[in-house]
């Protein structure tokens, strides 16, 4: 089955700073990859995604790549805010239908320093 | 929209007890998936459900079962409770579960502690 390894498991950068986490999977066949934000007392919030088909995707301050044949994706956050502080989760999906199948990495906290 | 909601937030139950945990997905969407999340293991997939059926299951014993509801409604259940049953239990929702990239959306969980 499917495995997802993330790194590092904590991160801690200077406000104003980027922050890369990199998760890598194994089944070939995954064809979706999200990225979750957990913050304290709260569920996990879907920040971005990224299908089989794109390489790279932005949204503002964050972007995710995907290598497809390296089986890893990562996630990138720029000019990192204190409120970027939180536990950050990847996740792959390998088999369409399966839609609550998602396999999670084991997250990686993220603390911004004013 | 209103969110995923879950009941209760917060639930306290001693070995041997059982529990049901309940949750309303976001108004339109069909499938529901429950997770464990446990500092040690992570988050960690126990099943889905889609128009009233079971669609898939994670690796969990036969005493974690659950159940879906023509409104779409999700209940959970865990007899015989266990220490390593303390955890948080996470519900997402999602519009469709055939379309690669429908994403799931989680509630802010229910913490289940087991003394």
């Amino acid at each position: 089955g499917e495995n997802v390894e993330q790194h590092p498991s904590t991160l801690s950068v200077q406000e104003g700073d980027s922050a890369v986490i990199k998760c890598t999977y194994s089944d070939s066949a995954s064809n979706y990859f999200p990225w979750y934000k957990q913050e304290l007392g709260k569920g996990p919030q879907l920040i971005i995604d990224i299908r089989s088909n794109v390489g790279e995707k932005k949204d503002q301050r964050i972007a995710v790549t995907l290598n497809k044949t390296a089986k890893h994706f990562s996630l990138h956050i720029t000019e990192t805010q204190p409120e970027d502080s939180a536990v950050y989760f990847c996740a792959a999906r390998s088999r369409a239908g399966s839609q609550g199948n998602l396999i999670f990495g084991k997250g990686t906290k993220l603390s911004v320093k004013p | 929209k209103a969110g995923v909601t879950q009941t209760p937030r917060y639930l306290i139950k001693t070995r041997g007890q059982q529990v049901t945990l309940s949750c309303s997905p976001i108004s339109g969407h069909r499938s529901v998936s429950w997770y464990q999340q446990t500092p040690g293991q992570g988050l960690q997939f126990l099943f889905e459900y889609f128009s009233e059926t079971q669609r898939n299951k994670g690796n969990f014993p036969g005493r974690f079962s659950g159940r879906q509801f023509s409104n779409s409604r999700s209940e959970m259940n865990v007899s015989t409770l266990e220490l390593g049953d303390s955890a948080l239990y996470l519900c997402a929702s999602s519009p469709s579960r055939d379309r690669v990239g429908s994403p799931l959306h989680f509630g802010n969980g229910t913490r289940l502690t087991v003394t």
